[in-house]
């Protein structure tokens, strides 16, 4: 089965500096990469996506690469703002099963 | 366009008892999905509904059932609660043509003590 790893549970960074959030994975199978923000006691909400044939996706100060030979995926949140601040969840959503798999997310501080 | 809805909000039932949750999907959307969030864990999957039909099982027992209605709406059924079962359960509403943009509802916070 599929397992998701992210790197850290917490981290804390100065306003206007680049987050950048690891996302680790087993077990590789058909599917594609999300990533999501959780804000407390919210649902979570998707940000992007990412298909196994793409090297890089961007979205607004928002980028995610894909590296299906390290097995591993980076989220990147440039200008970072205190809004930004939350957890953010990676998931590996399998095309055969119709389901996402998702790690236990990073927890960001953006300090002002 | 109305987003996912689920109710109730909280609710704290006693071991050995049964719920039931509620979620109603996003307009347009025909695909549910529901996933168990324990404190500081990711969502774990526990089923997908389309067309009424159980379309796809995650690693739950028997006792975690579902139901989904013509109206894409669908039911979390939890029997015979255990107190890990305390969780917040999330509802997410997807097309069948991009069911890997999952679009989640606020949850419900279920407490078993």
């Amino acid at each position: 089965s599929q397992k998701i790893e992210q790197n850290s549970e917490a981290l804390n960074i100065q306003e206007g500096k680049t987050a950048t959030l690891t996302c680790n994975y087993t077990n590789y199978s058909p599917a594609y990469l999300q990533w999501y923000r959780q804000d407390p006691g919210r649902g979570p909400v998707f940000l992007l996506l990412i298909r196994e044939n793409e090297k890089e996706k961007r979205k607004e100060r928002l980028k995610v690469t894909f590296d299906t030979t390290l097995k591993q995926s980076l989220f990147h949140i440039t200008a970072s703002q205190p809004a930004d601040s939350a957890t953010y969840l990676c998931a590996l959503y399998n095309t055969n099963a119709g389901k996402s798999t998702f790690g236990d997310g990073t927890t960001l501080t953006v300090k002002p | 366009e109305t987003g996912v809805t689920q109710s109730p909000t909280h609710l704290i039932k006693t071991r050995g008892q049964q719920v039931t949750l509620r979620c109603s999907s996003q307009s347009g959307h025909n695909t549910v999905s529901w996933y168990q969030q324990a404190l500081g864990q990711g969502p774990q999957f526990i089923f997908q509904y389309y067309r009424e039909e159980e379309n796809g099982r995650g690693n739950f027992p028997p006792r975690f059932s579902g139901l989904q209605f013509p109206n894409y709406s669908s039911e979390l059924n939890v029997n015979a609660l255990e107190l890990d079962d305390s969780a917040l359960y999330l509802c997410a509403s997807s097309s069948r043509g991009t069911s890997h943009e999952q679009y989640f509802g606020p949850g419900t916070r279920l407490t078993v003590t």
